[in-house]
């Protein structure tokens, strides 16, 4: 069975730094994307970017280049999304997602995501 | 980056109704297009895919059309669970957008 399991909800201060975490399991994890999607309060999706674990391609939606950075871990089969220095405007839900394939490039599987929350 | 544009941005049906949700994109996407669901604090789940393919699981009711820049979901005889938010998303070219999201609220 395919499972994403995101790492549980932060409260950070704004200019701190946050790392964010997507374990897979239940398939061969080098072969498959990983996306992110954020979700701000009340609001709808948006696709940040994607990386591929085998040998960590990475694309970036512009709205997201520089402020974040996506990477994975195979040993581990774990995906991270980052922050070097949170805003309050990142506040939000954010959930990884398993990109189905090479032509079908949508997301068939999700996390449950990550609630992150950023105040002062 | 591609726009995608859903209409209309919320509907109100009654159990037993057919809905059709209605997407554009902003350039040619050929037909890839998927559709997501969503309710309340999950995550999204996929409907459609490649604009009319349905995904595993997903019951026939639902079914999806278009190719280009206008593609359409429709919902025949809507069901309880069928209320949520529907969103469509391009994976023609990166970044892969998605639309803002339909509403469909029970009348």
């Amino acid at each position: 069975e395919v499972q994403l399991v995101q790492s549980g909800a932060e409260v950070k201060k704004p200019g701190e730094s946050l790392i964010i975490s997507c374990q897979a399991s239940g398939y061969n994890f080098t072969n498959y994307w990983i996306g992110w999607v954020r979700q701000m309060p009340g609001k709808g999706l948006e696709w940040m970017g994607i990386v591929y674990p085998g040998d960590s391609d990475t694309r970036y939606s512009p709205s997201f280049q520089g402020h974040i950075t996506i990477s994975t871990d195979k040993s581990i089969t774990t995906s991270y999304l980052q922050w070097s220095r949170l805003q309050t405007s990142d506040t939000a839900m954010y959930y990884c997602a398993r990109r189905r394939g090479e032509l079908l490039r949508f997301f068939d599987f999700w996390g449950q995501g990550t609630l992150v929350t950023v105040s002062s | 980056d591609i726009q995608m544009t859903q209409s209309p941005s919320s509907l109100s049906a009654s159990v037993g109704d057919t809905v059709t949700i209605t997407c554009r994109a902003s350039q040619d996407i050929r037909r890839w297009l998927v559709w997501y669901q969503q309710k309340p604090e999950k995550a999204p789940k996929a409907l459609i895919y490649s604009a009319s393919s349905l995904q595993s699981g997903v019951p026939s009711r639902f079914s999806g059309s278009g190719s280009g820049t206008h593609f359409t979901l429709t919902i025949s005889s809507l069901q309880p669970e069928d209320f949520a938010t529907y969103y469509c998303q391009q994976y023609d070219s990166y970044p892969h957008t998605f639309g803002q999201g339909t509403k469909l609220a029970i009348k």
